[in-house]
């Protein structure tokens, strides 16, 4: 069975701190990991990753996918409250049509 | 442009009553999903549609069914909702069948059942 663990689930951090949110899965024939973030309603898309070794940056956000370990992780520079959310990450399996998620990390940003 | 969009916004039953949440999009999207979110669970798929015509059972498909009316709606029925199906429903969809692609996803419904 396919399965995805986020960790931390939750973490409290300072405006202007750096995070590292955790991936791990374990699941067959791997297509492809996603992180989205989640405010107050809908999950909204940040990264598809589906090679091992690249980073895929969008302003302080960036994340990494490591295809041998199992693992991806998502880090966040110089923290806004902005950046407080629910962030999930997702794995799809070859020929699946669908994704798995994680449990969540709650993120919360201190002023 | 509306993208994935899903009534009711909030719903409140009780034990025993059925109800039918709909969801449509306007993205010409082929596959359709809906998940359930609980506290400390994420996302868990309920059922999805690959494409029209299909659906198929996802993790957690027990006291619920599906209908894809045609390529733009995608509805979940409760025949006879339970305490257990409290929750936040998303839908969601995506344009590819058979490659990596990203889901859209609707802003959800709460629903309580008491």
């Amino acid at each position: 069975e396919d399965k995805v663990v986020q960790s931390p689930l939750s973490l409290v951090v300072h405006e202007g701190d750096t995070v590292t949110l955790n991936c791990s899965y374990e699941v067959t024939n791997f297509r492809s990991l996603l992180w989205y973030k989640q405010e107050k309603k809908a999950p909204t898309f940040l990264f598809m990753l589906t090679s091992s070794g690249i980073e895929k940056k969008s302003g302080r956000l960036s994340s990494i996918l490591d295809k041998k370990e199992l693992f991806s992780i998502l880090n966040i520079t110089a923290t806004q409250t902005g950046d407080s959310a629910i962030y999930l990450c997702a794995v799809e399996r070859q020929g699946a049509q669908k994704l798995v998620f994680g449990q969540g990390t709650r993120l919360t940003i201190n002023p | 442009n509306a993208g994935v969009t899903q009534t009711p916004k909030f719903q409140v039953l009780k034990t025993g009553q059925s109800m039918t949440l709909q969801c449509a999009q306007d993205m010409n999207h082929n596959s359709m999903y809906w998940y359930r979110q609980d506290p400390g669970m994420g996302l868990r798929l309920i059922y999805y549609s690959a494409s029209e015509g299909t659906t198929d059972k996802g993790e957690v498909p027990n006291g619920y069914n599906v209908s894809r009316l045609n390529k733009r709606e995608f509805s979940l029925r409760l025949e006879s909702a339970a305490p257990s199906q409290t929750s936040v429903y998303f839908c969601a969809s995506s344009a590819l069948a058979g490659v990596p692609d990203t889901q859209y996803f609707g802003p959800g419904t709460r629903l309580t059942v008491l």
